[in-house]
């Protein structure tokens, strides 16, 4: 079946600092791939996508390459801020008309002034 | 109001109350989703309803009781719950097309708490 893997958080930076959340997959075919972020006392809201491989998605400063040969899609940016503390959820769509989400579990981000 | 909205935000039930959680989209999408956040656990998706027909029941127990009267409205029926059932409820919609679906876009959820 069907899973993705995060990294265990949390993960706590200072700010400016660079940050990596990886993701790893598991699906037959091609998913279309995703990070969600939910913020303190909020639901989910859609970061960045990608739908095929070497496809970039990007939002915010924030930036993940979908990688086949690896099945990755980890979550990179360069400087992050204290309103960037949340948690970061990966998740993949495996094939068309496939309409559930899987998810990773999380990965929650501090960051420190 | 934009995008998904939920009510309540936050709501406390004995176990053998019986509440409703209400979900509306603002998006002119047509499939909708319930999914369960609990705790150190992944979301769990719980019932899928595209163009107002349930497709996807993932094995969830009979006290959850679902309701999508058009494409706009999404219902979540508990009676008598039990405490493990203390979650944050999520709703999503998206647009379902001919090749899949497209992005889900969730709302804020509802934190229950069952006593």
């Amino acid at each position: 079946g069907n899973s993705v893997t995060q990294m265990e958080g949390p993960v706590t930076l200072s700010e400016e600092a660079f940050l990596t959340i990886n993701c790893t997959y598991t699906a037959t075919g091609y998913p279309s791939l995703f990070w969600y972020v939910q913020y303190p006392g909020e639901g989910l809201q859609l970061l960045l996508k990608a739908t095929k491989a070497d496809d970039k998605g990007s939002n915010k400063g924030f930036e993940a390459t979908y990688r086949k040969e690896t099945t990755s899609f980890h979550l990179e940016k360069g400087s992050v801020q204290v309103s960037d503390s949340a948690v970061y959820f990966c998740a993949l769509s495996d094939r068309p008309g496939r309409r559930a989400l899987t998810f990773g579990s999380g990965t929650r981000l501090q960051v420190q002034p | 109001e934009t995008g998904v909205t939920q009510t309540p935000r936050h709501l406390v039930m004995g176990m053998t109350n019986k509440k409703s959680l209400k979900c509306e989209q603002h998006l002119g999408h047509n499939a909708m989703y319930w999914y369960k956040q609990s705790a150190k656990k992944p979301l769990e998706l719980m019932f899928v309803y595209s163009l107002e027909e349930r497709v996807e029941n993932n094995s969830v127990p009979s006290r959850f009781s679902p309701e999508c009267p058009n494409s706009s409205h999404l219902f979540l029926h508990l009676h008598t719950l039990q405490p493990e059932d203390s979650a944050l409820y999520l709703c999503a919609s998206s647009q379902d097309t001919p090749g899949g679906s497209e992005t889900q876009y969730f709302g804020p959820g509802t934190r229950l708490l069952v006593l």
